[in-house]
């Protein structure tokens, strides 16, 4: 079964600085699907990034990119210029690309503070 | 579109009660799933429906959790009864047809059991 772990429960960083989450994820397949999903106070979870596993190039949305190493089962997500509204958990997520299977696996979370 | 909607978004209900969610996912969207969220376990799968039709119902917990899908536009997650281990945020989500598509999720409703 595939499983995603998230190695730190906790985060800080200082406006307008940079800070990178960590995600790992174990799987025997060879294409997928991988997530950040930001779930702020409100609970509503928000899709923050998308990478397709064969592609080598790394996804970026505006100030939020990834580093994608797939022989290493990694998935790292960086945030630049952080901004006080980026304060959330963020949730790192796999999805199979074929099987049948739809649903998303997500990991532990990882609770960011934006210091002003 | 004004995405998935929950309802209710706070949920109090004392043990043995039933308790019914509800879900509208995105119209247009083939795929629902609900989730679990807990401080424990974190978010898990309980069950996912395509076309209205159950597929993957091997996170549903026990048999005193039930869900159904009548139509295209409206889902209920049901628990009878219900127990103080089922407190969590339940979310709902949608998406379209294919593992590349977004899977969007509603505001969640949040239940507590007493």
């Amino acid at each position: 079964a595939q499983t995603v772990t998230q190695s730190q429960p906790e985060m800080s960083v200082q406006e307008a600085e940079t800070v990178t989450l960590s995600c790992t994820y174990d799987t025997s397949e060879s294409d997928y699907y991988l997530f950040w999903y930001k779930q702020p106070p409100s609970r509503q979870m928000i899709l923050v990034i998308r990478q397709e596993a064969y592609k080598q190039q790394n996804a970026t949305e505006n100030r939020f990119s990834v580093n994608f190493q797939k022989a290493a089962k990694s998935f790292s997500l960086k945030i630049s210029d952080s901004q006080l509204g980026d304060a959330a958990m963020y949730f790192c997520a796999y999805r199979r690309s074929q099987g049948g299977s739809e649903k998303l696996v997500f990991g532990k979370g990882t609770k960011l503070t934006v210091n002003p | 579109d004004a995405g998935v909607i929950q309802s209710p978004r706070h949920e109090v209900t004392e043990m043995g009660q039933e308790v019914t969610l509800r879900c509208k996912p995105i119209s247009g969207h083939d795929y629902l799933f609900w989730y679990r969220q807990t401080m424990m376990r974190g978010l898990e799968l309980l069950i996912y429906f395509n076309n209205n039709v159950p597929i993957d119902d091997s996170g549903m917990p026990e048999d005193r959790f039930s869900a159904k899908m009548p139509n295209a536009s409206f889902s209920t997650l049901k628990i009878q009864p219900s127990e103080p281990r089922d407190s969590a945020v339940y979310f709902c989500a949608s998406s379209l047809k294919g593992p590349r598509d977004i899977q969007y999720f509603g505001a969640g409703t949040r239940l507590s059991v007493l």
